[in-house]
């Protein structure tokens, strides 16, 4: 069983603040690493399909890095403002198989 | 709006009872996965399918079975339903199977199933 581990579990920062969140997976047979953004009463939508170690991608004020050696990614947000609050998920696809194994997600709150 | 309907969007039945969750891709997607979000879990992944063919099986339950047409679109069945089959069911898409840089998933807005 693949475990992909998020963390915090949650958030809750100021409108302006930066801040960052982590995806952690076992290194061995890395593919890809997703991250989605899920707004209550939306549906995931994806942000980064990441492939490369060393990997950086860039949407915005939304960044996000790759580390398969040592199996983690981190997603940062630049001055939060108050539409950027959802669930941030990351999701392992490894090997042949095409199926992503989603972490349980970092729920970002961003107040006035 | 992702290009990926689902109905129905909500759905409220008895213990024991079977039903039919409908998935439409986005145009051109040959992938469908289906996915399970119950309280406090995250998506679970349950069965996947590619271009009429099953390609990949998850956690899914002997009382669950699904297919995919030749139109593309997808139905989940889920029988004999128990309590704990209440969930948010996702259907989701995507271009090509095994692709890691086309493999980007295109979500519908699910089906809430609440068994009584």
């Amino acid at each position: 069983i693949l475990n992909v581990e998020q963390s915090p579990q949650s958030l809750h920062v100021q409108e302006g603040d930066s801040t960052n969140f982590t995806c952690s997976f076992p290194s061995s047979n890395f593919y890809a690493l997703h991250w989605y953004r899920w707004e209550t009463a939306k549906s995931p939508e994806a942000l980064f399909v990441m492939t490369l170690n060393g990997d950086e991608k860039k949407k915005g004020r939304i960044s996000a890095t790759l580390n398969t050696k040592e199996g983690y990614s981190y997603l940062y947000i630049k001055g939060s403002q108050p539409e950027d609050s959802a669930t941030y998920l990351c999701a392992l696809h490894t090997g042949t198989a095409s199926k992503l194994t989603f972490g349980t997600g970092t729920r970002l709150q961003v107040t006035l | 709006d992702s290009g990926v309907t689902q109905t129905p969007k909500h759905l409220i039945t008895a213990t024991g009872q079977r039903v039919t969750l409908r998935c439409s891709p986005r145009s051109g997607d040959l992938s469908v996965y289906w996915y399970q979000q119950s309280l406090d879990q995250g998506l679970q992944f349950l069965i996947q399918y590619y271009n009429g063919e099953e390609r990949a099986k998850g956690n899914i339950l002997e009382r669950f079975s699904a297919q995919q047409f030749p139109d593309l679109h997808s139905e989940l069945n889920l029988s004999s339903l128990e309590l704990g089959d209440s969930a948010l069911y996702f259907c989701a898409s995507s271009v090509a199977w095994g692709s890691p840089n086309t493999g980007e998933l295109f979500f519908g807005e699910g089906s809430r199933l609440t068994v009584l």
